[in-house]
């Protein structure tokens, strides 16, 4: 059984620039969810995926996008960077069904904003 | 949103058994209580989680109080691994588009 993979591991960017970050979830799981974890701080949710719609987001401005493809994986989009969204971009997977409750979690991507 | 409150750190002694403990005041009757913990340089991962009933799996042991209104995640021998952040988050039945709501969580440091 294959875990939750992110790419790329690291990123630097601009401020003002546009960033791309990918998530392949666990096999067999249809939900996918994303998280910023700033240093220090706990995760905080962004939005989430359930058969490619958004179907719940967090306080999160627009500038932050998100796309699921027929297979479940996802991106996270970032536009008009600012130095704030410098943090740990989280990916989590799960069944959506909401018996079950466990989300499995990426390793992250570290995304940098100078 | 319901709230939960930890210390913010504990220590504790290898082999010995580790008590974490989590206050929920304002839980709702759909509220479950769920720990995740993160280890340095990875992401969350799962724990248990429970309703009313004290709950036990190979990880760890949730002991929920009788009015619900705190928890205590039991690690009965922990090991160096067992050293990250425990995060107490409560989550209601069917609200899993809500995402989890994580706060700053309990860092868990064990000496050899």
């Amino acid at each position: 059984e294959t875990g939750v993979t992110q790419s790329p591991t690291h990123l630097i960017k601009t401020r003002g620039q546009q960033v791309t970050l990918r998530c392949s979830s666990q096999s067999g799981h249809n939900t996918v969810s994303w998280y910023q974890q700033a240093l220090g701080q706990g995760p905080q949710f962004i939005f989430q995926y359930y058969r490619e719609e958004e179907n719940g987001r967090g306080n999160f401005p627009p500038r932050f996008s998100g796309l699921q493809f027929p297979n479940y994986s996802s991106e996270l989009n970032v536009n008009a960077l600012e130095l704030d969204d410098s943090a740990l971009y989280l990916c989590a997977s799960s069944t959506g069904d909401p018996s079950s409750y466990e989300q499995y979690f990426g390793p992250g991507t570290r995304l940098t904003v100078t | 949103d319901a709230k939960t409150t930890q210390p913010n750190s504990m220590e504790s002694n290898e082999e010995e058994p580790v008590h974490l403990p989590c206050n929920h005041s304002t839980i709702s009757g759909t509220d479950y209580i769920h720990w995740y913990r993160q280890l340095p340089s990875q992401g969350p991962e799962y724990v248990i989680h429970g309703l009313t009933s004290n709950v036990n799996n190979r990880m760890a042991s949730l002991a929920i109080a009788e009015d619900r209104k705190s928890s205590t995640l039991i690690l009965h021998r922990a090991t160096l691994r067992d050293a990250a952040v425990y995060y107490c988050i409560l989550r209601t039945w069917g609200g899993g588009a809500d995402g989890l709501t994580f706060g700053k969580g309990t860092h868990l440091i064990i000496q050899p």
